[in-house]
């Protein structure tokens, strides 16, 4: 089993449209969350934290339930700019691994006009 | 520019010859991290110093890899013996701190090729 996996989709909406992607973790002890979004051929980049209460940045919510080791990201109102593809990135769990990002496969996401 | 820097940018070899990749992370970012991305695939972790310590390495990281940072400023990733396996993107992120609990920021990569 993957230590983190994720629907890779494709998922095609159209503009204005809400999405949702899940992704589960198999360590427990995992510590830290987050999504990143990548561009085609560009590198990472770190599109928001993920926390227990929830939390929410414009039209991303991230959710997560450690009971069930799932994180959500919710997209709402999508803009054609959204198309990409989206990581979820578990931290290490403690000591020396902390820091060390576990990524999943990723989620490509289309939005069309 | 004062992110992170990655050269070169593409490298294209032939099998069985050694390459160097070079990073150069944010100013003063006490972390810095090697992933590995293939096509379709997340990057998957390589190794990481904190300051000029290597404290963690992937069992992926063969012992035809070896990273240093000697000055804890910029790192080196090196591939001797290079295998078509070997194809990727190499990714270079910093981070500040040492708790390893700061977002990590990726530099654009170096894309290898073997042929």
């Amino acid at each position: 089993r993957k230590e983190v996996e994720q629907d890779p989709g494709p998922f095609n909406v159209p503009e204005g449209a809400t999405v949702a992607f899940n992704c589960t973790y198999s360590n427990s002890a995992s510590q830290s969350f987050f999504w990143y979004r990548q561009d085609c051929r560009k590198e990472p980049k770190l599109l928001m934290s993920v926390y227990s209460s929830g939390n929410e940045d414009g039209r991303f919510t991230a959710q997560l339930n450690r009971a069930s080791q799932y994180i959500s990201l919710l997209i709402r109102d999508s803009k054609l700019s959204d198309s990409a593809t989206y990581l979820c990135v578990v931290n290490g769990a403690g000591g020396t691994s902390y820091g060390k990002l576990t990524f999943g496969q990723g989620t490509i996401l289309t939005v069309h006009p | 520019d004062t992110g992170v820097s990655q050269d070169p940018r593409h490298k294209i070899t032939k099998r069985g010859q050694n390459v160097t990749f070079r990073c150069d992370p944010i100013s003063e970012h006490n972390r810095l991290y090697w992933y590995r991305q293939t096509l379709g695939q997340g990057p998957e972790f390589l190794t990481y110093f904190q300051n000029e310590a290597q404290l963690e390495k992937s069992r992926l990281l063969s012992d035809r890899f070896s990273a240093e940072r000697p000055k804890g400023s910029f790192s080196t990733l090196e591939i001797q013996r290079t295998e078509q396996g070997d194809s990727a993107m190499y990714l270079c992120a910093s981070s500040a701190g040492t708790g390893g609990d700061q977002p990590q920021h990726f530099g654009d990569g170096t894309r290898l090729s073997i042929l």
